[in-house]
């Protein structure tokens, strides 16, 4: 079946403007994840959505960055007056209900802000 | 404070022979553990997971031990193939307390393995 899919797979920009960047998790899949990888760096953890819960949104690192998830699918990432310092691949995952499963990334958005 | 580390950012070793992955954690509510690849330019892939019931947990030539009381777990590969070679994540989870379902990853493990 389909995997998780990302789009744009490149986005570049210029420094002040807004980025939005989507996930398609796969279909049935509860919980979604956004992650964070910067050069030389490990994946750094954003916003997590599970169900119809609030989502955990406790490593967004500022208030410019927030993320929606609509109908329990699709996630939108969103980067106001982008800086330098967010040029980074975005990753998303989804997983299947239950914490003892594995999460399924997708390919990532490669973000370069100029 | 990083609750997840893998203190070798990078490992060489020869076809044929074992590979040694190492990790770390501090946070004791952590009861599911895991392992992911990456490749360049591909997002990380699942490889294989450990329950904090279980002290070891095989998948072919993968095989994941995991030490509770010294919080650290240790990915063997063996024999190692050049396909091999890639980035390293390790991941822990809790599920139950106010981080249930949030994994958390160390800075990963670059392996080569070379013919």
């Amino acid at each position: 079946g389909a995997g998780v899919s990302q789009s744009p797979s490149n986005k570049v920009t210029e420094k002040g403007k807004d980025v939005e960047l989507r996930c398609d998790p796969i279909s049935g899949h509860t919980a979604l994840y956004w992650y964070r990888q910067s050069l030389g760096q490990g994946l750094e953890f954003l916003i997590y959505f599970q169900g119809n819960s609030a989502p955990d949104k406790s490593g967004l690192p500022s208030d410019r960055f927030s993320a929606e998830r609509t109908g329990g699918s699709v996630s939108t990432l969103t980067i106001q007056r982008t800086q330098q310092e967010d040029s980074a691949v975005y990753l998303c995952a989804s997983r299947r209900a239950g914490f003892f499963n594995e999460q399924y990334f997708g390919p990532g958005t490669r973000l370069t802000v100029t | 404070d990083q609750q997840v580390k893998q203190n070798s950012p990078s490992l060489s070793v020869q076809e044929g022979r074992i590979s040694i992955l190492n990790c770390d954690y501090t946070n004791s509510m952590f009861d599911y553990f895991l392992w992911y690849k990456k490749y360049p330019a591909e997002g990380p892939t699942f490889l294989i997971s450990i329950s904090s019931i279980k002290d070891k947990n095989e998948d072919g030539r993968f095989t994941v031990f995991l030490n509770k009381s010294a919080k650290h777990l240790s990915l063997h590969i063996v024999p190692s193939q050049p396909g091999d070679s890639a980035v390293y994540f390790c991941a822990a989870s809790a599920s139950r307390g106010t981080n249930a379902g949030k994994s958390t990853f160390g800075d990963g493990t670059t392996l080569t393995v070379k013919p």
